[in-house]
């Protein structure tokens, strides 16, 4: 089946760039989506990238995707402490009207000031 | 103000009990998803339901249930077959035409 697979932590100084790395094996992927979890909340879309994009910029957000390699990234410029949160990867394709959603397991940023 | 609504924020369980939690949306989404989530795991699917009296079971669906009787409205109740229920449980919705989750606040449920 589908796999979305991220490191599980990583650690930065206040006003770094910050890259968070996802790898993916669903070749038939239409969406790939970053969203970001804050301690005891639901997910909070960041942002998305179609298939057929290799680049996204959203303010201090910058979305990198490699098609052949099936590795998305995503990179917070100017990353400050409320920064801090747990960033999930996620892809969807899927036949029929269902678009099923596989998600990674979450890498947890650390911000430290 | 449109979202999804997710309710109790805590809950607890009793041995042997079956618990309902909530999930209301106002956005006019055909679809809607439940996840469990476990430290260190990803999002993992129980139910999902792409129409109103419809539903299909995810990759966890076992110990739970659901039902869409309304179209704003996918309780998911978790019976006393689950053996496990500690976890923290995220309802979210879709609409087809921006192929998005949004994501309701979660419910944490623990076992007493």
């Amino acid at each position: 089946g589908e796999d979305v697979e991220q490191s599980l932590f990583l650690s930065v100084r206040e006003g770094d760039s910050s890259v968070i790395n996802c790898t993916y094996t669903d070749s038939s992927s239409t969406y790939l989506y970053w969203y970001k979890q804050e301690p005891g909340a639901g997910l909070q879309l960041l942002t998305y990238i179609f298939s057929n994009m290799d680049m996204k910029q959203d303010q201090r957000l910058t979305v990198l995707l490699n098609k052949k390699d099936k590795h998305l990234s995503l990179r917070i410029a100017d990353t400050q402490t409320g920064d801090s949160a747990i960033y999930f990867c996620a892809e969807s394709g899927g036949s029929g009207g269902y678009q099923k959603v596989t998600f990674g397991t979450g890498t947890k940023l650390q911000v430290i000031p | 103000d449109g979202g999804i609504t997710q309710s109790p924020k805590y809950l607890f369980r009793k041995e042997g009990q079956n618990v309902t939690l909530s999930c209301e949306q106002n956005l006019n989404h055909d679809a809607m998803y439940w996840y469990r989530q476990d430290p260190g795991q990803g999002l993992r699917l129980i139910y999902y339901s792409q129409i109103v009296n419809d539903f299909q079971k995810g990759d966890i669906a076992e110990g739970y249930s659901v039902s869409r009787e309304k179209k704003e409205s996918f309780p998911l109740t978790v019976t006393s077959a689950q053996k496990n229920p500690t976890a923290f449980y995220l309802c979210a919705s879709l609409t087809q035409g921006e192929n998005i989750q949004y994501f309701g606040a979660g419910t944490r449920l623990s076992v007493l």
